[in-house]
C-alpha cells in the first residue's frame, strides 16, 4: 500500500459545486501539506498542518479550506469550484528527522 | 523568505551524454535542499537530498548534486543520460532550522533525452 493515499485520483466537477479531496498517510508523521501543480508553475503550497490543532495557510489558500480529522487524515475542500482551480493536487507528509517529504499520487481535478 | 529558481524550463540531451539541471536557492537559514522527479502521469519521487552533511550528495539512478553555499546553487548532474531519465525535475528548498518545514518548489525543468 502507498504511504500517502489520495482519493479520488481523477474528478470532473461543475462550476459552483463543492468538492472534497481526501488524503491519508501511514507514515505516522504529524506534518501534512496540500499543493497544487500547474504547468510551468511547479507546485505551490495551499495549506499545511503540523498537528491536528495546527492549520496554516500557504501561498495560495484563497478559495480553499482544509480539515485535519486525525493525525493521518488531511482533507482539502473547494467550497465553490471555479475553472481556474483545474489542476493536479498533491498531498504530502514530512519526516521531521529525515527532512524529506512523501507525496501522494495526485488528484487531477477538472472544473467545467 | 525562501525561494528556488530553476534556470532552465526545458533541457534536451542525447542519450549517453551528461545531464546538468541548474538550481539556485535563497534562504534566510541553513536550508535543506532536494531534487524530486516526476515521470509522465506519475507522482513525485525523491532523487536526493542535502541536509547540512556532505556537500556532494549522491542519489538514485546515478544522479548527484553539489551544494555550493557561496554560489547558492544545488545543480543536479548525471554523467550519462538514459532514455528513462526523460521526466520533469523539481528543485525544492526547505527551511528546517527555523521550524517552519515548508517545502518550496521551483517551477520545474523538463528533461528530454534524444535517441
Amino acid at each position: 500500500d502507498a504511504d500517502v493515499t489520495q482519493t479520488p485520483r481523477n474528478r470532473i466537477t461543475k462550476t459552483g459545486k463543492r468538492i472534497m479531496l481526501e488524503c491519508s498517510q501511514t507514515k505516522g508523521h504529524d506534518r501534512m501539506y496540500w499543493y497544487r501543480q500547474d504547468p510551468g508553475l511547479g507546485l505551490r503550497l495551499i495549506y499545511y498542518s503540523f498537528d491536528v490543532k495546527d492549520i496554516n495557510k500557504g501561498e495560495i489558500s484563497d478559495g480553499y479550506s482544509v480539515s485535519r480529522q486525525a493525525q493521518a487524515k488531511f482533507s482539502l475542500s473547494l467550497e465553490s469550484a471555479i475553472p481556474n482551480q483545474t489542476a493536479l493536487y498533491f498531498c504530502a507528509t514530512s519526516d521531521p528527522n529525515k527532512f524529506e517529504a512523501f507525496f501522494g499520487q495526485g488528484t487531477r481535478l477538472t472544473v467545467v | 523568505a525562501q525561494s528556488v529558481t530553476q534556470l532552465d524550463s526545458h533541457v534536451s540531451v542525447s542519450e549517453g551524454t551528461p545531464v546538468l539541471l541548474r538550481c539556485n536557492y535563497s534562504s534566510s537559514y541553513s536550508p535543506s535542499l532536494f531534487w524530486y522527479v516526476q515521470h509522465p502521469n506519475k507522482g513525485l519521487q525523491l532523487l536526493l537530498k542535502y541536509t547540512s552533511a556532505a556537500t556532494l550528495v549522491k542519489g538514485i539512478n546515478g544522479f548527484e548534486a553539489e551544494f555550493k553555499k557561496s554560489e547558492t546553487s544545488f545543480h543536479l548532474t548525471k554523467p550519462s543520460a538514459h532514455m528513462s531519465d526523460a521526466a520533469e525535475y523539481f528543485c525544492v528548498v526547505s527551511d528546517t532550522t527555523s521550524g517552519t518545514y515548508k517545502y518550496i518548489f521551483g517551477t520545474g525543468t523538463r528533461l528530454k533525452v534524444l535517441a
